[in-house]
């Protein structure tokens, strides 16, 4: 049973470009948060997509948007990229319910140089 | 704004001390979840509290949960290398609310 997969693992951007993170949810799971954790921080909500619509949002600018597929994965975009989102993006899978255990994929290392 | 904070920050202890990391809140929540993170790793779930006064063992690690529901305590016991990591607090509100976390460092 395969757990949260993301990618890719690791990623280097240049100040201004775009950039799509890829996540594949834990067989089962039908919702999917994104979470930007800078280094030895917790992680900072993104936003959280059930049946392919945004359901909630944390304080993030509209540059950071996403997508969930028919198939559960989801998608990070990132536009004009910012060297402060250099960061690890993570991606968390549950059943949906508020409180429900969230798996976690390893994330994915951005460097926006 | 629900805010979470957690102490200590940083913590460097010897095999064999015991410790305590707290996390507090002046918010109430319906449960509070401990995740542990090692590097190059995401979070992974070691417990979840839900009812004031609530105590989780799991193995020489004994979760609590305050009689308010507003902060929660994780002691280890004989602390060993393994136990090295992130350790993070999140409450269950109308959004999960993270700690920053205590990174901990169990020398052999």
């Amino acid at each position: 049973d395969a757990g949260v997969t993301q990618s890719p693992t690791h990623l280097i951007k240049t100040r201004g470009q775009q950039v799509t993170l890829r996540c594949s949810p834990k067989s089962g799971h039908d919702t999917v948060s994104w979470y930007q954790q800078a280094l030895g921080q917790g992680p900072q909500f993104i936003f959280q997509y059930y049946e392919e619509e945004e359901r909630q949002r944390g304080n993030f600018p509209d540059r950071f948007s996403g997508h969930q597929f028919p198939n559960y994965s989801s998608e990070l975009n990132v536009n004009a990229l910012l060297l402060g989102d250099s960061a690890l993006y993570l991606c968390a899978s549950s059943l949906g319910g508020q409180g429900d255990p969230l798996h976690f994929g390893n994330g994915t290392r951005l460097t926006v140089t | 704004t629900q805010l979470l904070e957690q102490s200590p920050q940083f913590l460097s202890i010897q095999e064999g001390e015991n410790l305590t990391v707290y996390c507090n809140s002046s918010s109430v929540f319906s449960s509070l979840q401990w995740y542990r993170q090692e590097p190059g790793e995401g979070p992974v779930l070691l417990v979840t509290v839900v009812t004031g006064g609530e105590v989780k063992k799991l193995k020489r690690l004994t979760f609590q949960f305050g009689d308010a529901r507003k902060d929660s305590s994780l002691h280890i016991t004989a602390a060993q290398p393994g136990d090295t990591g992130l350790y993070l607090c999140a409450g269950v509100g109308y959004q999960l609310i993270w700690g920053a976390g205590t990174k901990l460092i169990i020398k052999p």
